[in-house]
């Protein structure tokens, strides 16, 4: 199962917004609603920020929203703030019930 | 509140053999699915493994297939993982987490394990 595709890094000034995607294919992102996007900063353990496409978990910031279309995810943060600042994974479940997640994307806080 | 405790890392060898454990409490173990989810140093998460809530339904990414083995005692709300035949590739962080639908809903800290001579 290969990894799935996200960008390397993705920046932005405080209060824009950015798009992370991630590519995958009818195996995974294409073939069920089950992306799920994590927060991790250095040293810490990941955080779930959106689940199943577009879904929040209590007490996530509603900047933070999710979507999909055909075999790529992404992941939106309205109103960037320097907490923001961190890596981002993308995951997906897949025809193999198994769970794959994408490379990660580095997000800086200009 | 939801607490994921996992122990277990260390040193050892390559070809070695080294046992997981994550310790649940906060929820009721016997009703989640649970995951293990691992990180090299510098890289990125990679799935490992996945238990259903009665232990009875597994799956492993095909990197750990057939040296790696999940399993879980829920009337000791733990989580656990063998690891054998271990080689240099297999260090990294180990985290448990607790799923929700197919997510990691909630991580451990993880524990670091390190294969090497």
């Amino acid at each position: 199962q290969s990894a799935l595709t996200q960008p390397a890094s993705v920046s932005g000034s405080p209060g824009q917004s950015i798009t992370i995607s991630c590519t995958g294919t009818s195996s995974d992102v294409g073939g069920y609603n089950y992306v799920s996007w994590y927060q991790q900063h250095p040293g810490k353990a990941p955080k779930l920020m959106i689940y199943d496409v577009s879904n929040r978990p209590s007490g996530v910031s509603n900047r933070f929203s999710g979507s999909k279309s055909g075999n790529t995810a992404s992941l939106t943060i309205s109103g960037l703030q320097a907490e923001d600042e961190a890596d981002y994974y993308c995951s997906s479940y897949t025809t193999s019930s198994n769970v794959v997640f994408g490379g990660g994307t580095k997000l800086t806080v200009l | 509140e939801v607490q994921l405790v996992e122990s277990g890392g260390g040193l050892v060898q390559p070809g070695g053999s080294l046992r997981l454990s994550c310790a649940a409490s906060g929820f009721t173990f016997s009703s989640y699915w649970m995951h293990w989810v691992r990180q090299a140093p510098g890289k990125g998460l990679v799935w490992v493994s996945r238990i259903n809530s009665d232990g009875s339904t597994t799956s492993y990414a095909d990197s750990v297939k057939g040296r790696f083995t999940i399993s879980r005692d829920n009337a000791k709300n733990t989580l656990y993982l063998q690891m054998n035949s271990l080689r240099a590739e297999d260090t990294a962080v180990y985290f448990c987490a607790r799923a929700s639908s197919t997510s990691c809903y909630y991580w451990g800290q993880g524990t670091l394990v390190t294969v090497s001579s």
